[in-house]
């Protein structure tokens, strides 16, 4: 079955760190660029970051670049999102998404984890 | 940046009925770089449609998408209850690479 699983959310101080991981399974994870979206509670989808297939390229919506991070191991199939210098607005739920191979959208999502940034 | 403006926001149809919703863009995208995704409570958002008009695998042929330049839309034919949802358009572009439109909701009349 193709499925990704992200998991490492969690309660975080503004000001802290947190690395969210999406593990890829069912596909041949190195031939797809990757995606990270979020939504706040109660709102819309907003694209965070991308990853090409292998890790050479990358980019990021303005509100994270500077503070997140992006990359990918394909040996583990395995994508991350580091995030540092966290504040409220970054409070949402993160998607990882596979961008498909032939077209321009993002054919298989996982299932969110939590991310929550307060005192 | 490439600003998707979803109209209406909130749908009220009942099932059986035909749902036409609405995704301008603030300048002109190429038909193959977007797409509509729907999503219900609790759930990551499922594809529906890419390159504007094609339809994913697996999803009925009631879900069907139209569009060129600046006005894209997504119609649903005939509404079944499980098609209530919100559902988001969105392009893929250079900078920022993808943007989503705000989302219209589709709610039971």
């Amino acid at each position: 079955e193709v499925q990704l699983v992200e998991s490492g959310g969690g309660l975080v101080q503004p000001g802290g760190s947190l690395r969210l991981s999406c593990t890829a399974s069912g596909f041949t994870f190195s031939s797809y660029w990757m995606h990270w979206v979020r939504q706040a509670p109660g709102k819309g989808l907003v694209w965070v970051s991308r990853i090409n297939s292998d890790g050479s390229s990358t980019s990021y919506a303005d509100s994270v670049k500077g503070r997140f991070t992006i990359s990918r191991d394909n040996a583990k199939n395995t994508l991350y999102l580091q995030m540092n210098s966290l504040r409220a607005e970054d409070t949402a739920v993160y998607y990882c998404a596979r961008e498909g191979r032939v077209f321009y959208a993002f054919d298989i999502w996982g299932q969110g984890t939590v991310v929550t940034v307060s005192s | 940046e490439i600003v998707l403006t979803q109209s209406p926001g909130t749908l009220s149809l009942s099932p059986g009925e035909r749902a036409t919703l609405s995704c301008r863009a603030s300048q002109s995208v190429s038909s193959s770089y977007v797409a509509w995704y729907q999503q219900k409570p609790g759930q990551a958002p499922r594809l529906l449609i890419y390159g504007a008009s094609s339809r994913a695998t697996g999803i009925p042929d009631r879900f069907s998408g139209s569009g060129s330049g600046t006005d894209f839309t997504l119609t649903i034919s005939r509404l079944e209850p499980e098609d209530f949802a919100v559902y988001y358009c969105q392009q893929y572009g250079s900078s920022p690479p993808v943007t989503f439109g705000q989302g219209t909701k589709l709610e039971i009349k």
